[in-house]
């Protein structure tokens, strides 16, 4: 079964600062997709990126870009000039192509952004 | 945008009463979902629906949970008889699995207290 481990329990980061959310996950399967969900405090489940495997590029969302790393099966999030908007949980998760395409979820990171 | 609403937003139930939370999922979707987190803990799968049968569910999904699509547009979590354990907030999401993007679409969530 796949899992996905975020080791960094929070965060903090100076607004207009650059951050970077650590995931790692464990896999025997070549093909997946993996994605960053932000959940503020009303608890709502945001995509904020995603990643397939299969492409070499780094996914890039405005602000906000990956360092997908295949071999090393990590998954970074990397958040540029934060703002206090971006304050909230970030949970990193893995879905399997085929199936239920379920998502399996990282236990999630907590990011302050500080003024 | 098209959007998964999912009413109530707070549901507060005794122990042993059955509840039952809604989801009416992004209409041209055709892949369900029910998720749930309890409180300070990582978002888990808890069942997947597709083509009016479950495709997919987790050992959480015991037989006390049901799910059912009774018309062409809600998506229902029933519980039958609710323990303290089941206080959590539940996420329906959905997905198009046809076309479109890839990720799962998810409401705002159902905060189901148990007392």
């Amino acid at each position: 079964a796949q899992t996905v481990t975020q080791s960094q329990p929070e965060m903090s980061v100076q607004e207009a600062e650059t951050v970077t959310l650590s995931c790692t996950y464990d896999t025997s399967e070549s093909d997946y997709y993996l994605f960053w969900y932000k959940q503020p405090p009303s608890r709502q489940m945001i995509l904020v990126i995603r990643q397939e495997a299969y492409k070499q590029q780094n996914a890039t969302e405005n602000r906000f870009s990956v360092n997908f790393q295949k071999a090393a099966k990590s998954f970074s999030l990397k958040i540029s000039d934060s703002q206090l908007g971006d304050a909230a949980m970030y949970f990193c998760a893995y879905r399997s192509p085929g199936g239920s395409e379920k998502l399996v979820f990282g236990k999630g990171m907590k990011l302050t952004v500080n003024p | 945008e098209p959007e998964v609403t999912q009413t109530p937003s707070h549901q507060v139930t005794q122990m042993g009463q059955e509840v039952i939370l809604r989801c009416v999922p992004i209409s041209n979707h055709l892949y369900f979902y029910w998720y749930r987190q309890i409180l300070g803990q990582k978002v888990e799968f808890l069942v997947s629906f597709y083509n009016n049968e479950i495709s997919e569910k987790s050992e959480i999904f015991d037989d006390q949970f049901s799910v059912e699509r009774p018309d062409g547009s809600n998506f229902t979590l029933k519980i039958r008889s609710t323990k303290l354990e089941d206080s959590a907030m539940y996420f329906c999401a959905s997905r198009d699995a046809v076309q479109g993007p890839l990720e799962a679409f998810f409401g705002q969530g159902t905060r189901l207290t148990v007392v």
